[in-house]
């Protein structure tokens, strides 16, 4: 089983239109978790961290199941601008030891 | 301005040449890592370093190498023997649990 997966999608979707993506992780000891956005021939950059409550920013929403060992990103009234691939992160083994991203959701919001 | 940099932003390099890419930060955290990012693929892991004067090898090492002589760079040389270094490569630093940090990336190519 891979440490990180999502569905590489890609996904299409109208303007307006609620999407969602899902990651799964396979070490249940993993600390912290993250979302980040990649634009294309563009660095990663963070969208959001995922907390055990769940949090919201505007039009996005993380949750966390660590029973489940999943990870989901909410992405509500979708706009041209949230086109990008958009990657699931863990810090499965804590402190400075490399992240473990996921190979990215690709999201493409058409007018 | 705090952040990452990383120069060239293009490089091309003919066959049998060695080259440095550069990696710098201001953010003043401790760990540093390289990651290599072929079109329409994820990130993997080249090198990383937690600390200054120590690094170790990722997932794809082979044809790499670094140093990490003070705690702001983290200089990446693509050898001779790397047999298919065209790519992109981004450089990263973190401490902990917290965010990390991309620079813009090297597009590098062999002729």
């Amino acid at each position: 089983r891979k440490e990180v997966e999502q569905d590489p999608g890609p996904f299409n979707v109208p303007e307006g239109a609620t999407v969602a993506f899902n990651c799964t992780y396979s070490n249940s000891a993993s600390q912290s978790f993250f979302w980040y956005r990649q634009d294309c021939r563009k660095e990663p950059k963070l969208l959001m961290s995922v907390y055990s409550s769940g949090n919201e920013d505007g039009r996005f929403t993380a949750q966390l199941n660590r029973a489940s060992q999943y990870i989901s990103l909410l992405i509500r009234d979708s706009k041209l601008s949230d086109s990008a691939t958009y990657l699931c992160v863990v810090n499965s083994w804590g402190g400075n030891t490399p992240l473990v991203f996921g190979k990215g959701t690709r999201l493409s919001v058409i007018a | 301005d705090g952040g990452i940099t990383q120069s060239p932003k293009y490089l091309f390099r003919k066959e049998g040449q060695n080259v440095t890419l550069s990696c710098e930060q201001n953010l003043n955290h401790d760990a540093m890592y390289w990651y290599r990012q072929d079109p329409g693929q994820g990130l993997r892991l080249i090198y990383y370093s937690q600390i200054v004067n120590d690094f170790q090898k990722g997932d794809i090492a082979e044809g790499y190498s670094v140093s990490r002589e003070k705690k702001e760079s983290f200089p990446l040389t693509v050898t001779s023997a790397q047999k298919n270094p065209t790519a992109f490569y981004l450089c990263a630093s973190r401490t902990g649990e917290n965010e990390q940090f991309f620079g813009p990336g090297t597009r590098l190519t062999v002729l």
